[in-house]
């Protein structure tokens, strides 16, 4: 049971270039969530997939894009790079099923440089 | 909207000393309330949660009562080790999209 992976762990990129950061879970979560982190700024939303087929936007989501690929996989796309975005992104998810206390399970995460 | 206010850090201890951070909370409806904890390099992992009013939740000699009064949910440890240095962070789900405070730092000196 690894839970939540994501990849790659590290990067750097150019100013304009694109890629695309994965993550997949293995606890048959419904809710996957995509979060950055920055010094003093704490965690926040980039975007969020409640359910399979659906996505919808957070606290920060211009300058990127999301794709629920199915239940397991939710991948998040930098479409042309900038500095700004240099940041640690979290992939996380968590259960809806009845009963549940909505706890988060993140990932080891991802540390993104643009340059 | 829902918030969640945490104290700012970074909190310096000696070994054995007494913790508390304190976490305030606005939302509506009845929320489940959780602290994580971040180690250098690593994700967030959950600390401990409380799903309703009184309930205390508690691991690893850390604890927390949820305070509907107050809306609060401070975090308490009785004897902190060198171990326990982290990031903590409390947190709120009451909608769909969960809210996170910005952090306290802990640093525990020998």
């Amino acid at each position: 049971n690894a839970g939540v992976t994501q990849t790659p762990k590290f990067q750097v990129l150019k100013t304009g270039q694109s890629m695309t950061l994965q993550c997949a879970q293995d606890m048959n979560h419904n809710s996957m969530y995509w979060y950055r982190q920055d010094p003093g700024m704490g965690l926040r939303l980039i975007y969020y997939s409640a359910s399979e087929g659906t996505t919808d936007k957070g606290e920060v989501p211009n300058g990127y894009n999301v794709s629920r690929l199915n239940k397991r996989e939710f991948s998040l796309r930098l479409e042309s790079a900038a500095p700004s975005q240099t940041s640690v992104y979290f992939c996380a998810s968590s259960g809806t099923s009845g009963g549940s206390s909505y706890e988060q399970y993140f990932g080891p995460g991802t540390r993104l440089t643009v340059t | 909207g829902d918030s969640v206010t945490q104290m700012e850090g970074p909190v310096t201890l000696s070994e054995e000393a007494f913790l508390t951070i304190n976490c305030t909370y606005t939302a509506t409806g009845y929320p489940s309330l959780f602290w994580y904890v971040q180690y250098p390099g690593e994700g967030l992992q959950l600390l401990l949660k409380a799903t309703k009013a009184d309930d205390k939740g508690s691991n690893k000699g850390f604890e927390a009562t949820y305070r509907k009064e107050t809306t609060s949910f401070h975090l308490e440890k009785g004897s902190v080790q060198v171990s326990d240095s982290a990031v903590y962070f409390c947190a709120l789900r009451g909608s769909y999209i969960p809210t996170f405070g910005r952090g306290t730092s802990l640093i525990v000196h020998p």
